[in-house]
């Protein structure tokens, strides 16, 4: 099992411009957060989607948007990019239950010229 | 509101050395609390959780709602720790499953 998969690796876009990140969750893992980490920061919740719904968010406007498909993978979807979203973004899986450990993928790092 | 505070952004200790790496938190209900660790060039791992009360690579934490710490010791911190430490809350209240993190902790150990 590779773990929690994110692509791309690296990513420039330029303000205004619109950008998709995806995630495959871990082998039995059926809900996927998301997290942004600006530099010296630590990871900042966007959303978590179980059952291909958003069940909840964080602190992040509306121009951050997510999906969640059948096979549990999802993608993060950020609008009409600002400068300030120039970050690594992060996913990660768990299983509802009990424990809901959070397991992370290597992130994608987005830099907005 | 959910607030982790991690007050040292840097910390320098010499191999064989005691390691404590603080955490103070700000939740008025029962949370639950965890240490994740980056080691260089690898993807953020849980290293730790208070309701395990597990002891992994020779550290532990122990969660004090008086103080509402949750502090990580080492009793000899060794090369290999070096990494970046990050203390994370979650509600555990029906309905939350956002991780809040703090901003982390660098640790360097010195050979």
């Amino acid at each position: 099992d590779a773990g929690v998969t994110q692509s791309p690796t690296h990513l420039i876009k330029t303000r205004g411009q619109q950008v998709t990140l995806r995630c495959s969750p871990k082998s039995g893992h059926d809900t996927v957060s998301w997290y942004q980490q600006a530099l010296g920061q630590g990871p900042q919740f966007i959303f978590q989607y179980y059952e291909e719904e958003e069940r909840q968010r964080g602190n992040f406007p509306d121009r951050f948007s997510g999906h969640q498909f059948p096979n549990y993978s999802s993608e993060l979807n950020v609008n009409a990019l600002l400068l300030g979203d120039s970050a690594l973004y992060l996913c990660a899986s768990s299983s509802r239950g009990w424990d809901e450990t959070q397991y992370f993928g290597p992130g994608t790092r987005l830099l907005v010229l | 509101a959910q607030r982790v505070t991690q007050p040292e952004k840097l910390l320098s200790v010499f191999k064989g050395a005691p390691v404590e790496l603080k955490c103070n938190y700000s939740y008025s209900g029962s949370p639950e609390l965890f240490w994740y660790v980056q080691y260089s060039r690898q993807r953020l791992q849980l290293l730790l959780r208070h309701i395990s009360r597990e002891s992994i690579k020779g550290f532990t934490a122990d969660l004090n709602k008086g103080e509402t710490s949750f502090h990580l010791k080492k009793p000899f911190a060794q090369e290999e720790d070096s990494a970046m430490y990050y203390c994370a809350l979650r509600y555990s209240g029906a309905g939350s499953y956002q991780l809040t993190f703090g901003k982390g902790t660098k640790l360097s150990v010195i050979p």
